[in-house]
């Protein structure tokens, strides 16, 4: 599964829009862009996934490159709630994690 | 989205013995994995889990140390055997929905290793 680069941890004002990075230039054709959150002690949580179309559900908006090298996670309107480790994956068959990045929603 | 129940969701271990973690699921899945995280990191794939053969396991883990069973498509276990203070993470199990290839996490089983 081809790795992805996320920065380590980025602030948002709540009520403000949290646009999150990831690149994954190494990604190849059949592997979906995942996004999961962990808020503290729990379970991964699922947010929304994409293969080449941009995606939105109520949660959140993935935007994808058109060469599928990078995407960009948009929730629209943070809030406290929304302070997590949020994960990008690319996957085949099985989800590989990397560091996330640690999103703190500051009120 | 399919609903994992995992148990225990914490416990307390003495050193030496062996803790058997269950996963179960409320629908057929296609697809089982166990994961641990350690304190403060990110999550590492132990194994797939194969309903009616031996697990897959990843570089580091061993089917020794972390024997996996997977009866049917709805259930498995994992076994952290001989344990030692480092076994002392969450231990996680995912499963792949065929409906929408999703992956959905349990909420974890708490070790402690002491």
């Amino acid at each position: 599964d081809a790795k992805t680069t996320q920065p380590p941890s980025m602030d948002c004002a709540e009520g403000r829009a949290a646009n999150l990075p990831c690149n994954h230039s190494t990604i190849s054709g059949n592997e979906y862009v995942y996004w999961y959150r962990q808020i503290h002690s729990q379970g991964p949580q699922y947010i929304i996934h994409g293969l080449k179309n941009n995606e939105t559900n109520e949660m959140a908006s993935l935007i994808i490159t058109e060469d599928r090298k990078s995407s960009t996670l948009i929730l629209p309107h943070a809030t406290l709630r929304d302070t997590a480790v949020y994960y990008c994956i690319v996957a085949g068959n099985m989800l590989t994690f990397g560091g996330g990045t640690r999103l703190m929603v500051k009120p | 989205s399919a609903v994992i129940s995992q148990k225990p969701s914490r416990d307390i271990c003495q050193r030496g013995t062996s803790l058997t973690i269950q996963c179960q699921v409320d629908s057929q899945v296609t697809m089982m994995f166990w994961y641990r995280q350690q304190p403060g990191q990110s999550l590492t794939l132990i194994a797939t889990a194969n309903q009616g053969s031996e697990a897959t396991y990843e570089s580091g883990f061993v089917i020794d140390k972390f024997p996996i069973s997977r009866p049917n498509l709805t259930f498995s276990t994992l076994t952290v055997s001989n344990m030692s203070p480092e076994d002392s993470s969450i231990y996680l199990c995912s499963v792949r929905t065929v409906l929408n290839y999703g992956y959905t996490f349990g909420s974890g089983t708490r070790l402690t290793v002491v």
